[in-house]
């Protein structure tokens, strides 16, 4: 059971490039979030969803895609990479929707 | 979205226990209170959830007064692994209620 997969666990992007963030679930998860956390900040909600083909925005969507084809996988795309964008990325899925997260270990985004 | 306040960081020796309090002032009637905990370099851990009264697991209790406006986290007997952040949210996992978390308390564990 490897719960919430990321990958990459670390990215280097120049300004204006594009890639996908990959978030995998392996227990059966409905709810899934995407966070970002700036040094010395707590996280904020990008997006997240609800099911498969049920995504919505959170707090901080600007800049950001998100896509649920399935019910393992919530990927998260950065559209034109910006240094604002520089931060810690965590997914987190949940069996329930007032149930706590099991988070990934994160993946550790650098825009240049 | 529900607002929550805790303190920014706390002290504590090994062996004693740690209270840490957050205030939720406009927590809704379908909200659950609920806290995590966070090492550096290391994504947060759920540690314990509550809609009212008193909840207690093998890693703490949750306090929450009837008037639900506050919580407190209690970690017994804490150690020095206890060292990190711990955040309270309020809300659920979806709609406008969506958790979000605050900057949390650094709570820092001496020998």
């Amino acid at each position: 059971n490897a719960g919430v997969t990321q990958t990459p666990k670390f990215q280097v992007l120049k300004t204006g490039q594009s890639m996908t963030l990959q978030c995998a679930q392996d227990m059966n998860h409905e709810y899934m979030s995407w966070y970002r956390q700036d040094p010395g900040m707590g996280l904020r909600l990008i997006h997240y969803s609800v099911g498969a083909g049920i995504t919505d925005q959170g707090e901080v969507p600007n800049g950001y895609n998100v896509s649920r084809s399935t019910t393992e996988d919530f990927p998260l795309r950065l559209l034109s990479a910006a240094p604002s964008q520089t931060s810690v990325y965590f997914c987190a899925s949940s069996a329930l929707e007032n149930y706590g997260y099991t988070f990934g270990s994160g993946t550790r985004l650098t825009v240049v | 979205l529900a607002k929550t306040t805790q303190p920014i960081s706390m002290d504590s020796y090994e062996g004693q226990e740690v209270n840490i309090t957050c205030s939720h002032n406009n927590i809704a009637t379908n909200d659950y209170i609920t806290w995590y905990q966070q090492f550096p370099s290391q994504g947060p851990r759920f540690i314990i959830q509550g809609y009212k009264t008193k909840v207690t697991n093998e890693v703490a209790s949750l306090f929450i007064p009837a008037d639900r406006k506050s919580s407190t986290l209690s970690l017994p007997r804490v150690s020095l692994s206890d060292t990190a952040v711990y955040y309270c949210l309020v809300g659920r996992n979806t709609g406008r209620r969506a958790l979000t978390f605050g900057s949390g308390t650094r709570l820092q564990v001496q020998p």
